[in-house]
């Protein structure tokens, strides 16, 4: 069965520093790789996707994440964060031939000024 | 509907009682998804419909958990007996089809209290 390791529960940075947020996940023959962001009080919306083809994606407000198929990780990036990047981010993995997609712990971004 | 939309939106009961949960997915979208958020847990999978089947039910944790899916739309998760460790966010999302690479489309989820 597939699963999903964030590596950091929690990421607290300055605002305009760069942010790595970590994600490995189990091996499987084929994947299809997500970053769901979860501002407060909302509800989960995806950020970006691998599904094929160029191991760097580039999602929405700035970030981006690389595909890398021999360390199994997808760890996604910003160079500059904002106050407005505070949310909660879920990296999830779908695979193997299964319809489920499976959800990392979670890691809480928090920007301070 | 504009987006998938779920009810109620908090759900206070007492424990051993019965709950149900409803999802009204976006309209036209086949796959339908439940998943359960608990404070540091993440979300844990619990049923995926394709259509009104349900070809992974996996996830549920136990004989209390059902769930079903009536016309292709509407969905309800029942929680018979409740217990206190059943409390969280029960999340429903839905997507067009379901190939592995299409996104979720998430409501905003049903907060349960079990007391």
């Amino acid at each position: 069965a597939q699963s999903v390791t964030q590596l950091d529960s929690q990421v607290p940075v300055f605002e305009e520093a760069p942010v790595e947020l970590r994600c490995n996940y189990s091996s499987s023959v084929s994947v299809y790789l997500f970053w769901y962001v979860q501002y407060p009080n909302q509800g989960l919306q995806l950020l970006l996707k691998y599904l094929s083809g160029s191991t760097l994606v580039k999602g929405i407000n700035g970030f981006e994440a690389e595909f890398n198929k021999s360390q199994t990780s997808f760890h996604l990036r910003k160079p500059s964060v904002h106050i407005s990047d505070t949310a909660e981010y879920f990296c999830a993995v779908r695979g193997g031939g299964s319809e489920k997609l499976v959800f990392g712990k979670g890691t809480k971004l928090t920007v301070n000024p | 509907g504009a987006g998938v939309s779920q009810s109620p939106s908090n759900k206070v009961t007492e424990k051993g009682k019965d709950v149900e949960l409803r999802c009204d997915p976006i309209s036209g979208h086949t796959a339908l998804y439940w998943y359960r958020q608990s404070l540091g847990q993440g979300l844990e999978f619990l049923i995926y419909f394709q259509g009104n089947s349900a070809p992974d039910k996996s996830g549920l944790p136990s004989d209390r958990f059902s769930a079903e899916r009536t016309g292709g739309s509407v969905s309800t998760l029942t929680i018979q007996r409740t217990q206190q460790e059943d409390s969280a966010v029960y999340l429903c999302a839905s997507s067009p089809v379901s190939r592995g690479n299409e996104k979720l489309f998430f409501g905003s989820g049903t907060q349960l209290s079990v007391l």
